[in-house]
């Protein structure tokens, strides 16, 4: 079966700091990979998916950046956070064949806030 | 137009009672839907798919989708507390070039015993 991890749970960093979350799917080969953002009582804000390894789509401009350096692996970062930063991010993935009838699976999350 | 619209809740019920969650999307061309789970502090957890117009029931949980008139609902029987959470409403695009899965901004759900 088909699994995804997503680390770290919490964070909390000061602005202007860096950041690397980090999601990997196990089980599976050549999903597609997104980022979301939620922020508090708020709806889902997709960041960033993936087609395929080095592929990346923005949906916002904004200081994050991802990449997908190997098939399984999604990693966000910020060079410098800011306070707006703050929220629950969301790794999801689903499989990469006949993507437009299958579902998202989403990872546990990381909370991050941004003092 | 948004192009998922949810009821804006939030949906207080009885336990015991049916809670009804409302969705309609604006692409008409949208072949599979989804609803998700979402308890507080918590990532949404996929409860139901639909892909044909009509009932798809699983267990307490009954989809219901009419492609004509672009909507698609969610039942919750029995209602129990643990069913308080928000329910996301999700629409797959039926063109093989777009990955993104369009959400609604979600129903809040609350049980009372």
């Amino acid at each position: 079966s088909q699994t995804i991890h997503q680390w770290p749970a919490t964070l909390v960093q000061p602005v202007g700091s860096p950041l690397s979350l980090e999601c990997t799917v196990e089980g599976t080969s050549n999903p597609n990979l997104y980022w979301y953002r939620q922020a508090a009582g708020r709806g889902l804000q997709l960041l960033f998916y993936s087609v395929g390894i080095g592929q990346i789509s923005s949906e916002v401009p904004q200081n994050l950046s991802a990449s997908r350096p190997q098939d399984r692996q999604f990693i966000l970062s910020s060079k410098k956070l800011l306070l707006s930063d703050s929220g629950f991010y969301l790794c999801a993935w689903r499989t990469g064949e006949y993507s437009y009838n299958s579902p998202l699976h989403f990872g546990n999350g990381t909370r991050l806030t941004v003092t | 137009q948004k192009e998922v619209e949810q009821n804006s809740g939030p949906l207080s019920v009885p336990e015991g009672a049916i809670a009804s969650l409302n969705c309609t999307y604006s692409d008409r061309v949208s072949q599979s839907f989804f609803w998700y789970r979402q308890y507080s502090g918590k990532s949404p957890e996929l409860i139901m798919s639909i892909y044909s117009n009509g009932d798809k029931e699983d267990g307490r949980f009954t989809a219901q989708l009419n492609k004509a008139s672009q909507y698609v609902s969610l039942l919750i029987r029995d209602s129990q507390p643990s069913d308080s959470a928000t329910y996301l409403c999700a629409v797959n695009p039926q063109r093989s070039n777009d990955y993104k899965l369009s959400f609604g901004a979600g129903t809040t759900v609350t049980v009372r015993a």
